[in-house]
């Protein structure tokens, strides 16, 4: 099977801009994670989708939204970029929302 | 809130030697315990993962234990090989949530 995909594997944006960042899940997982991996903080939880429905969410700010198509496939939205919002965005597959698989990130950088 | 601590942050061992890594959670609902291994400018990849109906999981030289009363959990690599070299990430979640955090990660060096 096709591992996790992300596109675009790199970005860079400038302060106050918008971003989209899309995940294609192995094929027949159902569920998506987002991640932020920061030198700092590491990977902090996003938030998870399945079946097209959030099922939880981390504490990050109404900026950071997502949704998930019926495809499986899902998208992650940051609004009004800050210079913090520099990091690693990973996202995770599973079949029912444990075992974990990770694409290989987006690497944003906001300027 | 929910938090995992790990530690050490950094170690470093001879190549052969065993390296062990610990984690503590706060949340006791917790129920699924991964590790992840991610080399440097990759993904992470799951290695081993344990649930709490269970103490203790071997897979060839890696093994997890989990002491639930506690809120302690593990990582024991043997013979540990300079391949091993990498940042290892514990996690702790449950799957009635399907929330998991991490661990602030482990830089293993294996010494050739």
């Amino acid at each position: 099977k096709a591992g996790v995909t992300q596109t675009p594997r790199y970005l860079i944006k400038t302060r106050g801009q918008q971003v989209t960042l899309s995940c294609s899940p192995i094929s027949g997982h159902r569920s998506v994670s987002w991640y932020q991996q920061t030198p700092g903080q590491g990977l902090q939880f996003l938030f998870e989708y399945f079946s097209e429905t959030q099922r939880n969410k981390g504490n990050f700010p109404g900026r950071f939204s997502g949704r998930q198509f019926s495809n499986s496939r899902s998208e992650m939205n940051v609004s009004t970029l800050e210079l913090g919002d520099s990091a690693l965005y990973l996202c995770a597959s599973s079949f029912q929302g444990s075992e974990q698989y990770f694409g290989p990130g987006t690497r944003l950088t906001v300027t | 809130g929910e938090n995992v601590e790990q530690h050490p942050s950094t170690l470093s061992v001879q190549e052969g030697d065993s390296a062990v890594i610990k984690c503590t959670y706060s949340d006791s609902a917790s129920n699924y315990f991964p590790w992840y291994k991610q080399e440097l400018g990759k993904r992470p990849q799951l290695i081993i993962d344990i649930r709490s109906n269970v103490g203790e999981k071997k897979d060839q030289r890696i093994a997890v234990t989990l002491n639930k009363t506690a809120k302690h959990f593990s990582l024991h690599i043997t013979e540990t090989q300079p391949e091993d070299s990498a940042v290892y990430f514990c996690a702790a979640g449950s799957s009635g949530t399907y929330k998991y955090i991490f661990g602030t990660g482990t830089r293993l060096k294996v010494l050739a």
